[in-house]
């Protein structure tokens, strides 16, 4: 079983949509979860950070589940824009020097007019 | 403004040839890292630097070395040793230690590929 498993989609949907990914991970120990944002063969960029107590930023909203252990991103009134991979990312934790984070391979996302 | 650069963007590397990839931040950034993405799979850990003059392997590191002579700077040397070398090279810095250095800023990427 890998570490962070995601649907690899993709998930393709009309503008103005509404649409969910989920993440779920293998250690029940990470410590803190993370979505990013990766457009095709350029830079993985911080979406945000993904709170127990769920957390929104404007259109898209992040939830925690420790006790299933998985993550969600919610996108509400998609844009084109979104089209993109959704990674999430999830830290073991400090150790040996360094925070020990396991990538998922990723979501597509295609939003299409 | 602040950033990683990564360069080349596109490399091609001949058999039994080492290529150095090039990775420079001015975030003022103690820990640099080098991560390896290949399609289908997650990003994964070859190299990283807490600090000048000091490198820690990651899951991967057979193949690939690096050096940390400068805060700046970290490149990594893709080796002839490296046998399946064809991969999106993602170069990453974060503060060091404590709250927010999970938070990873990555360079533009450097796709390597085999002659």
């Amino acid at each position: 079983r890998k570490e962070v498993e995601q649907d690899p989609g993709p998930f393709n949907v009309p503008e103005g949509a509404t649409v969910a990914f989920n993440c779920t991970y293998s250690n029940s120990a990470s410590q803190s979860f993370f979505w990013y944002r990766q457009d095709c063969r350029k830079e993985p960029k911080l979406l945000m950070s993904v709170y127990s107590s769920g957390n929104e930023d404007g259109r898209f909203t992040a939830q925690l589940n420790r006790a299933s252990q998985y993550i969600s991103l919610l996108i509400r009134d998609s844009k084109l824009s979104d089209s993109a991979t959704y990674l999430c990312v999830v830290n073991l934790g400090f150790s040996g020097g360094y925070n020990k984070l396991i990538f998922g391979a990723g979501t597509r996302l295609a939003v299409h007019p | 403004d602040g950033g990683i650069t990564q360069s080349p963007k596109y490399l091609f590397r001949k058999e039994g040839q080492n290529v150095t990839l090039s990775c420079e931040q001015n975030l003022n950034h103690d820990a640099m890292y080098w991560y390896r993405q290949d399609p289908g799979q997650g990003l994964r850990l070859i190299y990283y630097s807490q600090i000048v003059n000091d490198f820690q392997k990651g899951d991967i590191a057979e193949g690939y070395s690096v050096s940390r002579e400068k805060k700046e700077s970290f490149p990594l040397t893709v080796t002839s040793a490296q046998k399946n070398p064809t991969a999106f090279y993602l170069c990453a810095s974060s503060i060091e230690g404590g709250t927010g250095a999970e938070k990873l800023f990555f360079g533009s990427g450097t796709q390597l590929s085999v002659l």
